[in-house]
């Protein structure tokens, strides 16, 4: 399988435990993306790297998420300190940062919080 | 600020029945507008990427159309495997980020 893979699928955890999630790009995508989405919403943007520099960030991502692409291959996206309300899909996304810059996602991670 | 609407929120149509789903967009210089399509539980699957006003694009029973405020997805004699959500997102030209829409549930029945 060529595609964005994500691990693991479901995590399920306690208020207050850190968790951290997985992503593996398309081979040769320079551009790696973090989303999250809830229930009923569309994808929300969180970082955005290219290679291994992370380039943008967005407000939503709050001193308790750290996000790191070492090598400029694969991703990780690490939570601290969860909450409920951190429940969420979170879904990664590659581009091979041409002129389409379509981006690919994954399966997503399903992150519940008790 | 960049803001995607899309509408309606859901739609369901009989096997056959052509409709459009409408995603209208504000945005500091369009790179790009871009239709997906979502099944529970999965990541949006890439549709149609769309760059200038007039543009259209075509896959299967789906058409894709762009003008300067807002963009059409067609779906002509849908069947029910089409039933998913469909999201539109834009990205801003000094951005790289794409900014979707909540999206619109489509439900085909037989």
């Amino acid at each position: 399988d060529t595609g964005v893979s994500q691990d693991p699928r479901h995590k399920i955890t306690k208020r207050g435990q850190n968790v951290t999630f997985r992503c593996d790009p398309i081979s040769e995508h320079n551009r790696l993306y973090w989303y999250r989405q809830t229930l009923g919403q569309g994808p929300e943007f969180l970082t955005y790297f290219q290679n291994e520099a992370q380039l943008e960030k967005s407000r939503l991502l709050s001193d308790r998420f750290s996000a790191e692409r070492p090598k400029g291959s694969f991703s990780t996206l690490e939570i601290q300190r969860t909450e409920q309300g951190d429940s969420a899909m979170y879904l990664c996304a590659s581009s091979s940062g041409g002129l389409s810059n379509e981006q690919f996602f994954g399966p997503g991670t399903r992150l519940t919080v008790l | 600020e960049d803001q995607v609407t899309q509408s309606p929120e859901a739609l369901r149509l009989q096997e056959g029945e052509s409709s459009s789903l409408n995603c209208s967009y504000t945005v500091s210089g369009l790179r790009g507008l871009f239709w997906y399509r979502q099944d529970p539980g999965k990541g949006p699957e890439f549709l149609f990427t769309l760059y200038s006003a007039g543009e259209e694009k075509e896959k299967e029973r789906l058409k894709a159309t762009l003008t300067k405020k807002e963009s059409f997805l067609h779906i002509t004699a849908p069947k029910p495997e089409d039933s998913a959500t469909y999201l539109c997102a834009v990205q801003a030209r000094v951005r790289y980020a794409l900014n979707f829409g909540k999206g619109t549930s489509l439900l085909v029945t037989p």
